[in-house]
C-alpha cells in the first residue's frame, strides 16, 4: 500500500515530442505528489508538485495531471528538448508523515 | 540560490569501518532527511529528523545507522560497521516543514570494499 508504481521504465522521444510518464498509488492517504528530475551523478531536483484538491498543475513546459478517483497522476513534458534527457521520479507522501515514497523512475531520452 | 551541500562527494571505505556522511541543510529548513539510492534503483527513504530527534525511520535504518545534528548547521549520518550492501548514493534533503518541498543535495557516493 505504500508503493508508487511508475511507468514506463524508459522512454525515447524526438525533440518537440510530448513524453508522458505515469504513476499509480494505492494508499488514499497520500496527499502530496511531487515529481523529481535527476541527471547522472546528481541529486533529485524538484520539478513540480501537486495536491489532490486540483486535477492539473502547469509550470512552464511541465504539467501534472491528477486523477483522484483512479489514483493516478502523470507528468507531461511539452516541446521536449535534448536537455530534458534525465531520469524522472514520481513520489508521494502523507500529511502526517514526512517521508517521500518514490516510484522506480523513468529514463527519458530526447533526441534532436 | 540556497542549496543542500554534502561532503564528501565520494567515500571509499573497507567493510566493517565506520563512516560519517555530512550535510549542511538549507538554513531556514527545520526538517532533515537521509535517503539512499543503490545504483540504477529508486530513491529510498532512510530517516527523518526534526527538533533534534528522529521523527521516522525505515526498515533499512537499523542499529548500524545513526543521525546527529551536532551544531546549528550540520546534519550527519553515521554507519557504524559498513557492509558491502551499504554501497550506494546517499542523499541528504531538507524542507521547511513536513509534507512540503524537499530539496536534495548532490549526494555522497559510498563504496564499501
Amino acid at each position: 500500500q505504500q508503493q508508487v508504481k511508475q511507468s514506463p521504465q524508459s522512454l525515447i522521444v524526438q525533440k518537440g515530442g510530448i513524453p508522458i510518464i505515469n504513476c499509480a498509488y494505492e494508499n488514499t492517504a497520500f496527499d502530496y505528489f511531487p515529481w523529481y528530475q535527476q541527471f547522472p551523478g546528481k541529486g533529485p531536483a524538484l520539478l513540480i508538485a501537486i495536491r489532490p484538491d486540483v486535477s492539473e498543475k502547469k509550470e512552464g513546459r511541465f504539467t501534472i495531471s491528477f486523477n483522484k478517483s483512479a489514483k493516478q497522476f502523470s507528468l507531461h513534458i511539452m516541446d521536449s528538448q535534448p536537455g530534458d534527457s534525465a531520469t524522472y521520479f514520481c513520489a508521494a507522501s502523507i500529511g502526517n508523515t514526512d517521508k517521500l515514497i518514490f516510484g522506480t523512475g523513468t529514463r527519458l531520452q530526447v533526441f534532436p | 540560490e540556497p542549496e543542500v551541500t554534502q561532503t564528501p562527494s565520494h567515500q571509499v571505505t573497507q567493510m566493517g569501518q565506520e563512516v560519517i556522511l555530512r550535510c549542511v541543510p538549507i538554513s531556514n529548513h527545520l526538517y532533515f532527511y537521509w535517503y539512499r539510492q543503490i545504483l540504477g534503483q529508486k530513491v529510498e527513504f532512510l530517516v527523518s529528523f526534526y527538533n533534534n530527534e528522529i521523527s521516522e525511520k525505515s526498515e533499512i535504518f537499523d542499529d548500524q545507522f545513526s543521525v546527529e545534528r551536532p551544531d546549528g548547521s550540520n546534519f550527519t549520518l553515521k554507519i557504524r560497521s559498513t557492509k558491502l550492501e551499504d554501497s550506494a548514493m546517499y542523499f541528504c534533503a531538507s524542507s521547511v516543514q513536513e509534507n512540503t518541498e524537499a530539496f536534495f543535495g548532490q549526494g555522497t557516493r559510498l563504496t564499501v570494499v
